[in-house]
């Protein structure tokens, strides 16, 4: 079965901080993997895709790994801002054409002024 | 570019009536959306994949009868929740793919509709 889990569940640091999100998925057959940003009673904002022959992507402070051999990604956020609080998903994935998506259980940050 | 639209934003209805959603692709066409329900501080499920012109693909234990979808166009795909009922709320969220991506297969999603049923 195609799980994708997320760890931690819930992270809280102080602004200027950098942290790291974590992202396991069962099957490493994936197409690709994407990092979003989810606020409050919104939609999805997608913040990085890393193909399966990527090792990694960047984007101003965020920078997304992707290791398929160990079923890992990481996603990496600099000198975190209170702007950053949000819940953050990893999606997998999977099918190519078939496209469908496994999304991760989410790790809500809360960055403190 | 690559904008998703969703209509209404939220919405209550009564148990017992019906509640459709409109998911449009604003600047661009669409072969294939999706639509996901997320319940409170869960993640997105999928329910259902649709291609135009065709008929919905649904996720194990989503019930196609109570779940309609409809992609008659494009740019357009609908959603309707049949006889909703209060274990029905949730919060609904449809992507669109574009057509002729080519290897990314992205998908761009709505903003949501917060459906709660009373």
């Amino acid at each position: 079965k195609q799980e994708v889990t997320q760890i931690p569940a819930a992270l809280s640091v102080p602004e200027g901080e950098n942290l790291v999100l974590n992202c396991s998925f069962t099957d490493s057959a994936i197409y690709n993997l994407q990092w979003f940003r989810q606020d409050p009673g919104k939609g999805l904002t997608s913040l990085l895709l890393i193909q399966s022959s990527q090792r990694e992507q960047t984007s101003g402070r965020l920078n997304a790994s992707l290791d398929k051999s160990s079923g890992r990604s990481t996603l990496y956020i600099a000198a975190s801002q209170p702007g950053d609080s949000a819940t953050y998903l990893c999606a997998a994935r999977y099918g190519g054409a078939t496209n469908k998506l496994i999304f991760g259980t989410g790790t809500l940050l809360a960055v403190q002024p | 570019g690559a904008v998703v639209s969703q209509h209404p934003s939220w919405v209550i209805c009564k148990s017992g009536t019906s509640v459709k959603i409109e998911c449009r692709s604003l600047d661009f066409q669409a072969t294939t959306m999706f639509w996901y329900r997320q319940f409170p501080k869960q993640s997105l499920m999928l329910m259902a994949t649709s291609n135009e012109g065709s008929k919905a693909t649904y996720e194990q234990g989503v019930e196609k009868d109570k779940f309609l979808i409809n992609h008659a166009s494009l740019t357009l795909s609908t959603l309707t929740v049949t006889s909703a009922h209060p274990e029905d709320s949730s919060f609904y969220i449809c992507s669109a793919q574009l057509r002729g991506t080519g290897i990314s297969y992205e998908q761009y999603f709505g903003p949501g509709t917060r459906l709660t049923v009373t």
